[in-house]
Formats: structure tokens, C-alpha cells, sequence
């Protein structure tokens, strides 16, 4: 266990609909990153929050957004929902500044399945 | 830009030793970082080489060489629940940000 909790394990929706995925990071880690991984697709970084404010984003797309909340838990939007949004999604989060070996602990992650 | 690359699949018998490589291609490198992820599982860090050289953790060792562009991760007396990918991941720029930028992830087969 990691100490990285996310919810909700499983996601199943519809084309066009809006959902949020919800992470906490282990305790005193202020780093949040949201990853996406598909079937054809390694692990692809989206955005990070460090104790709330974004910090990075990577090829993340209009249609979704994240924030992270003065508790430091960290919520990924992704609305009008496609098919190719299907995916795991995970987050991690990582001590100040990443640590020494730049170690990142991932949750279970979100399987979200768009129908 | 930021790649990484490594080979797709890798299959090797139980108690043997396997190789797992890496070449990569980066602005500014701050380390080498591998994770292991079991099917559908999350991302497990596993080790870390920012100097060139060999770190070992038990039946894993990492290693690095700056000038190559290159490191590797050895696995060995395998075992049966190392089944798994193997992702290799460096610091993406801003280098400030600890965003990690992973390899598209080897798949070990461990066969009996």
C-alpha cells in the first residue's frame, strides 16, 4: 500500500458525460501528479499540483481540468467524454522538491470505461 | 524533446538473470528511475541512478551510463512473480516540477 488513495476504482460512463476522479496524496506529500495510461500508450504525465497551485502540465486536453483542495487532495475533471478516453488513470505524489531519488507513489488508480 | 526507449517484451525462465535496457534522449538529466507494474496494478518505484555506475537492492540492480544515454535494469534468480512491466523514466523539464517522462514499458514473461 502506498499510501496514495483514489476513487473510484472503476468508471463506467457514456459518451459526452462528465466525471471526476478523486486523489489523495500519501500524508505530508504536497507534489500531486495526474498520469494517463491506455492500451497503446505508456504512462502519459497530465498535470501536477504542488500544495495547490499547478506546477506542470504535460499534453493534457482542454477537456480536462484538475485542482487540488487546501486538505491537498487533488480532483481530475474530464468532461464530453470519448470513446479514446477510456483509460487507467493514476495519481502519485512525491515528497518535496520529489526527494533525492525522485520517487513517486502511485494509488491503485481509476479504470475509466467510456461506452 | 524528452524519449525514452526500450524494448517491448522480454521472456526468461525462473532463476535465471534478465536484462532490461534503456536509451534515452534529454535536455538536462537529473537520474534514471525504473518502476515495476504488475497487469493492471499501480506503478511500483524500484530504483533510482542519478550517477553513473551500479545501485543493487536485493535481486535488482540498476545501471547507469551518463554518456551512453543508456541504463539497465538486471533482474536476477527470477521468479515467477516478477511478471511484470518494466517502465524506465526520467526528470521532465521544467526539471523543478519531479513530472517524471516514461518508456513505453518492457513486459517480462517469466516462464517455469
Amino acid at each position: 500500500d502506498s499510501g496514495v488513495t483514489q476513487t473510484p476504482k472503476h468508471l463506467i460512463t457514456a459518451t459526452g458525460q462528465r466525471v471526476t476522479l478523486r486523489c489523495s496524496p500519501r500524508s505530508g506529500d504536497l507534489s500531486v501528479y495526474w498520469y494517463q495510461q491506455s492500451l497503446d500508450q505508456g504512462l502519459q504525465f497530465l498535470i501536477q499540483y504542488y500544495n495547490g497551485e499547478e506546477r506542470a502540465k504535460g499534453n493534457i486536453l482542454e477537456r480536462f481540468s484538475a485542482q487540488q483542495f487546501p486538505d491537498l487532495h487533488s480532483e481530475l475533471n474530464l468532461s464530453s467524454l470519448e470513446l479514446g478516453d477510456s483509460a487507467l488513470y493514476f495519481c502519485a505524489s512525491s515528497a518535496p522538491g520529489g526527494g533525492e531519488t525522485d520517487t513517486q507513489y502511485f494509488g491503485p488508480g481509476t479504470r475509466l470505461t467510456v461506452l | 524533446g524528452q524519449s525514452l526507449e526500450q524494448p517491448s517484451e522480454v521472456t526468461a525462465v525462473e532463476g535465471a538473470i534478465v536484462q532490461i535496457n534503456c536509451t534515452y534522449q534529454t535536455s538536462g538529466f537529473y537520474g534514471l528511475s525504473w518502476y515495476q507494474q504488475h497487469d493492471g496494478g499501480a506503478p511500483t518505484f524500484l530504483s533510482y541512478n542519478a550517477l553513473d555506475g551500479l545501485e543493487e537492492t536485493g535481486r535488482f540492480s540498476s545501471f547507469l551510463s551518463r554518456s551512453d544515454s543508456y541504463g539497465y535494469l538486471l533482474l536476477q534468480e527470477l521468479q515467477m512473480k516478477d511478471s511484470a512491466s518494466y517502465f524506465c523514466a526520467v526528470r521532465g523539464r521544467p526539471s523543478n516540477t519531479g513530472k517524471l517522462i516514461f518508456g513505453q514499458g518492457t513486459t517480462l514473461q517469466v516462464k517455469p
